[in-house]
């Protein structure tokens, strides 16, 4: 059973950037599409973005110029990093296997989450 | 972008009840439609693929329905461990997927 784990900083100050890491574990990353997401407190979840093993990414439009998804297929790693943070990017942030069965797809399975509060 | 609406937004329940969730979408998304249950501190979990295909290991008393632009999650009879918000998530618009606000189901 695959499980995915996020990691990284839970306080980010303002203007910096934000960076997390997500960790598959119990199953490969090649050959699948990893995503991450978000949840605001007291709001619906955001699609952040997405990335190919083997390196190619789609960001959401709202996000995609401060937004960065990499991918170390040696480390079975993707990460997250968000420039330029204020209060409005404090989230849970998810990351999750985009599972593809054309023409439709979903998110299986997800990790836990992650609180990043943005403040001084 | 593709809005999907949730509603309620909240529902006190009982053990037992059968419970209904609505997904409205803002267009036709057809069957495009996911739907995940969540429990804070642990990870979301898909529930239902494709408006109606049930993932695998997922109790049969949680069932989905719909087409075009209005969907249903229906539970059965609530069991305690069913007390979690619940979101739908359209996957008609690639790669900008939408989802909904969530329904919390409490006591």
């Amino acid at each position: 059973q695959v499980h995915l784990q996020e990691s990284g900083p839970g306080l980010v100050k303002p203007s910096e950037t934000l960076s997390l890491t997500c960790t598959v574990s119990s199953g490969s990353i090649n050959n699948h599409y990893w995503s991450w997401i978000r949840q605001p407190p007291g709001e619906g979840l955001e699609w952040i973005g997405n990335i190919f093993y083997n390196g190619i990414t789609a960001y959401n439009p709202s996000l995609k110029s401060r937004v960065t998804i990499l991918v170390d297929t040696s480390k079975n790693q993707f990460s997250l990093k968000l420039s330029s943070v204020t209060a409005a990017d404090t989230a849970i942030y998810f990351c999750a296997r985009l599972v593809r069965f054309y023409p439709t797809y979903w998110f299986d399975p997800w990790g836990q989450g992650t609180l990043v509060a943005v403040s001084s | 972008d593709i809005q999907m609406t949730q509603s309620p937004s909240s529902l006190s329940t009982s053990v037992g009840d059968r419970v209904t969730i609505t997904c409205r979408a803002s267009q036709n998304i057809t069957y495009h439609l996911n739907w995940y249950q969540y429990k804070p501190g642990k990870p979301p979990k898909l529930l239902i693929y494709a408006a109606s295909g049930s993932q695998s290991g997922v109790p049969s008393r949680f069932s989905g329905s719909g087409s075009g632009t209005e969907f249903t999650l229906t539970i059965s009879s609530l069991q305690p461990e069913d007390f979690a918000t619940y979101f739908c998530q359209q996957s008609y618009s690639t790669p900008l997927c939408t989802f909904g606000q969530g329904t919390k189901l409490e006591v």
